[in-house]
């Protein structure tokens, strides 16, 4: 079954709207979170690294004011998209990094958000 | 020069038929490599991580050559559900283990 779980899997909103993506590890505490986001035909970009705890570490060009992370727990990391614009639709997954029991350090993905901003 | 190139494809390949991908890569100090696999609009999930010794997983054969800085997936005996896109990763602890991917490589099996 998913280790990660992100929800919601579909957002349809109106721009200037904000819009909070929730990512749970389910069994096994992750040490690390991050968020990536793709459009379409293109790779997975790294958004940010989140760690609990602490600041989010946001790659350039990636706004930090309009992308919100808060990772208050070791299973729990939220994304919010505030005010957002047509051009922010994407698809937004979560990962986690931990170790299950007994297991490497891997990470986990979420099933990804779909955003699409009217 | 982007950090992970692949040949986007797409690959088309009849059932059964061996298809190889390769993926090379900038960034002398990653560490781990991965394959994923991803369908239509979903999340990327892990094939097989890759070793410098080569591994085998069923079908699937990975290579890693550090000294070209390039991997490789071979996947023998193609089934219908084997079409998605495959990612070539990498993961380095100077980027906070955070994952890089390729724009992956589209392969269609056909009857």
């Amino acid at each position: 079954g998913a280790v990660v779980s992100q929800h919601p899997s579909r957002v349809i909103c109106k721009s200037g709207t904000s819009v909070k993506i929730e990512c749970r590890s389910l069994d096994f505490q992750a040490t690390t979170m991050f968020w990536y986001r793709q459009f379409p035909k293109q790779s997975l970009m790294l958004m940010a690294t989140s760690n609990e705890g602490s600041k989010a570490t946001y790659e350039q060009g990636v706004e930090k004011d309009k992308f919100l992370i808060n990772h208050a727990s070791l299973t729990l990391s939220t994304l919010t998209v505030t005010s957002a614009h047509p051009e922010d639709s994407s698809f937004y997954i979560c990962s986690a990094r931990g170790k299950k029991l007994g297991g490497k350090n891997i990470q986990y993905f979420g099933a990804g958000t779909r955003l699409s901003v009217l | 020069r982007k950090e992970v190139e692949q040949d986007p494809g797409p690959f088309n390949v009849p059932e059964g038929a061996t298809v190889a991908f390769n993926c090379t890569y900038s960034n002398s100090a990653s560490q781990s490599f991965f394959w994923y696999r991803q369908d239509c609009r979903k999340e990327p999930k892990l094939l097989m991580s890759v070793y410098s010794s080569g591994n085998e997983d069923g079908r699937f054969t990975a290579q890693l050559n550090r000294a070209s800085q390039y991997i490789s997936l071979l996947i023998r005996d193609s089934k219908l559900s084997d079409s998605a896109t495959y990612l070539c990763v990498f993961e380095s602890s100077n980027s906070g283990y955070a994952l890089n991917f390729g724009k992956g490589t589209s392969l269609l099996v056909t009857p």
